[in-house]
């Protein structure tokens, strides 16, 4: 099975940098992919990563490190629009029935203050 | 280049009635997945296709529930003699492979009174 976790709510200022987190335990892995849910809308793809390090978007970053079960996503620049949920996502390992879906986390309710 | 769409955006049913949901998957992407998401749960996947094929249905319930991603035309979820706690957003996604990621629809909220 998969387990995810990442924080319920976080509040940032408008401008500043926030990082979110997520730790997950999967019995396979082949992917972490982030991604953005206004209230009422589709989920929106921001980034993924297979291999651990930084993999860089414009103002969002995402890091992975396969070993420790953990990833982040880093949004600079804040503005008052990225107030929205952000949901991360594992894809279990290549080979069996199961790849291809997605296990998705319950998503950290981000609120930007100006 | 359209995105995935799903139809309606609104559904509404009563009970006992069978609800059906349409997604047609973005142009050149031949992989959908369904996912439902509960009122402030997170997504959950239901199943996952390949034109004409169910590769996965791990997270679809066993009764009441079916889908399917004919040769032609979009896929359908389809749910019969719904009950109330089958309200939820259902969205659907497609990919090119198995190896890219997913892009969602807009969903179709289903309300079952």
């Amino acid at each position: 099975g998969q387990n995810i976790d990442q924080p319920t709510e976080m509040t940032a200022t408008e401008g500043a940098i926030v990082q979110i987190n997520c730790t997950y335990q999967t019995s396979g892995f082949n992917g972490l992919f982030w991604y953005q849910q206004h209230a009422g809308e589709a989920p929106t793809f921001l980034s993924y990563n297979v291999l651990d390090g930084l993999e860089e978007k414009g103002r969002f970053s995402s890091f992975l490190s396969r070993s420790k079960g953990y990833s982040y996503l880093l949004l600079k620049e804040l503005q008052m629009k990225d107030s929205a949920s952000y949901l991360c996502a594992v894809r279990a390992n290549a080979g069996g029935t199961s790849y291809g879906k997605l296990t998705f986390g319950q998503g950290t309710i981000l609120t930007v203050h100006p | 280049n359209a995105g995935v769409m799903q139809n309606p955006r609104h559904l509404v049913r009563r009970r006992g009635q069978e609800a059906r949901l349409r997604c047609s998957p973005m142009k050149g992407h031949s992989h959908v997945y369904w996912y439902r998401q509960l009122p402030e749960e997170g997504l959950k996947f239901m199943v996952y296709l390949q034109k004409e094929n169910i590769i996965d249905e791990s997270g679809m319930p066993k009764e009441r529930f079916s889908a399917e991603f004919p040769k032609e035309g979009p896929s359908i979820l389809r749910i019969q003699q719904v009950v109330r706690g089958d309200s939820a957003a259902y969205f659907c996604a497609s990919s090119p492979n198995r190896n890219q990621p997913q892009h969602f629809g807009d969903g179709t909220r289903l309300s079952i009174l």
